[in-house]
């Protein structure tokens, strides 16, 4: 079953804050983050590992809330750059070949 | 960089057709996917192999198979095209299960 992201779509401007959530109704052992832009193929921001870490690049952090099986995306202070469609995948590593099963993402688009 | 690529950007076929679509990693990854990518839906997982001719069903496996022969090649076979799969199709490989995956830039698939 998908991860439910939310919002669906925002818009920004260029300066403003924004967070995304992902939820899911299984147990999580990881959850990864990848950013699309227009035209062109996902690219990794960062996963975080089951033990409730935060993580956090320049901008953009990330948490992982465990017992509530959810993480949330931060990107602060945006930039044109930021905008595209975030995906969250989430593995429930069942102890067989764990896989990712993504959310249907949510278009953030950044304006002036 | 890892470099994961396509064989094709663009492919049209006709109802019936079997389809073969490559994709090949540079980086000894041990792990490769396919998914495909619908306006609302995100990505979704079809196949994924964590080892040579070793094969694992993904949430949409059906109408499709895969074959891994060598460990940088992974390709994805539609046995009779049908209209529904007319989709973008995203490659992807990782180092590990719990690691990032890097995808590449997708075949965009039109059946007629």
């Amino acid at each position: 079953q998908q991860p439910v992201q939310s919002p669906q779509a925002v818009i920004l401007r260029e300066g403003e804050d924004a967070v995304i959530n992902c939820s899911s109704s299984k147990a999580l052992y990881s959850v990864h983050w990848y950013r699309q832009k227009h035209g062109e193929a996902p690219v990794f921001l960062m996963i975080l590992l089951k033990g409730g870490e935060q993580k956090g690049h320049e901008k953009i952090s990330a948490s992982f809330n465990e017992k509530k099986q959810q993480s949330s995306l931060y990107l602060t202070a945006s930039q044109l750059s930021y905008s595209g469609t975030y995906f969250c995948g989430t593995d429930i590593n069942t102890g067989t070949a764990s896989k990712l099963t993504f959310g249907t993402g949510t278009r953030l688009q950044v304006t002036l | 960089d890892v470099k994961v690529t396509q064989s094709s950007r663009y492919l049209v076929k006709r109802t019936g057709e079997k389809v073969f679509l490559e994709c090949v990693q540079d980086m000894d990854h041990e792990n490769m996917f396919w998914y495909r990518q619908d306006p609302g839906l995100g990505l979704r997982l079809i196949y994924f192999s964590y080892d040579v001719k070793m094969k694992e069903k993904g949430d949409i496996p059906e109408g499709y198979s895969v074959s891994r022969e060598k460990k940088e090649r992974f390709s994805l076979i539609l046995e009779s095209a049908s209209t529904n799969q007319t989709s973008m199709y995203l490659c992807a490989s990782s180092l590990d299960l719990s690691y990032e995956q890097y995808f590449g830039p997708g075949t965009r698939l039109t059946v007629t």
